[in-house]
């Protein structure tokens, strides 16, 4: 069924910035949406943003818009998140995931164990 | 847009426990169940209102109406002990929003 796995979490200042990645294996990554995920401590899920297979089409959550911007490498199957004016509500786990079917809309079918990111002073 | 789910729901193992999710003509949207135990990824246990993943047991279904979408669960088991979210795909705001989570209590 295929695997994910982030990279790229830290510890960061306000006002800093930090880039995610996410390697695909085992999957076919080129034909699928893909997303980013995050969760504050003791918070349910949020949506961040999503790229089309091909990467022409981005949507971001409105608290991300204008400081985030996904990314993929379909040669490389390695989906990126740059997050640039990270703020302390930033802080949370970041997961990557993948769509069930071809386009975007669907059930985010497989998910990485998430990457720990922490905007602090 | 606006997703709601109850904060808990309490059942006996071997009964049926409903999940409910409301938002404005959610049953004309794609609908999707995600369960989260504690320390791990969310996992799909439905997808686009009721089809159930590979892997996922018959004892799952879903359902979406008017401003509801329901995710049973029969013949619970205490594994079945976690955290279920809904998720709706809103083509209106080209977004995703996840509902509140309801905290299923096998007793």
């Amino acid at each position: 069924q295929g695997q994910l796995v982030e990279s790229g979490g830290g510890v960061v200042q306000p006002g800093g910035s930090l880039r995610l990645s996410c390697a695909g294996s085992g999957l076919i990554f080129s034909t699928y949406g893909m997303y980013w995920v995050r969760q504050a401590p003791g918070k349910g899920p949020e949506w961040v943003a999503l790229i089309s297979y091909d990467g022409w089409n981005e949507y971001y959550a409105a608290s991300v818009k204008g400081r985030f911007t996904i990314s993929r490498d379909n040669s490389k199957n390695m989906l990126f998140l740059q997050m640039d004016s990270l703020r302390d509500d930033d802080t949370a786990l970041y997961y990557c995931a993948k769509d069930d079917r071809p386009g975007w809309g669907g059930a985010f079918e497989i998910w990485g164990q998430g990457t720990m990111v922490t905007v602090s002073s | 847009y606006l997703v709601t789910q109850p904060p808990s729901v309490s059942v006996a193992p071997g009964k049926t426990a409903t999940i409910t999710c409301g938002g404005d003509s959610i049953g004309i949207k794609n609908v999707h169940w995600y369960q989260q135990k504690a320390g791990q990824a969310p996992v799909a246990v439905m997808s686009h209102g009721g089809d159930r993943p590979s892997g996922i047991p018959e004892r799952f279904s879903g359902s979406k109406s008017g401003n509801t979408a329901t995710l049973t669960i029969g013949r619970v088991e205490a594994g079945d002990e976690a955290d279920y979210y809904c998720q709706v795909w809103d083509t209106n705001s080209d977004s995703y929003v996840f509902g509140t989570g309801t905290k299923v209590t096998v007793l």
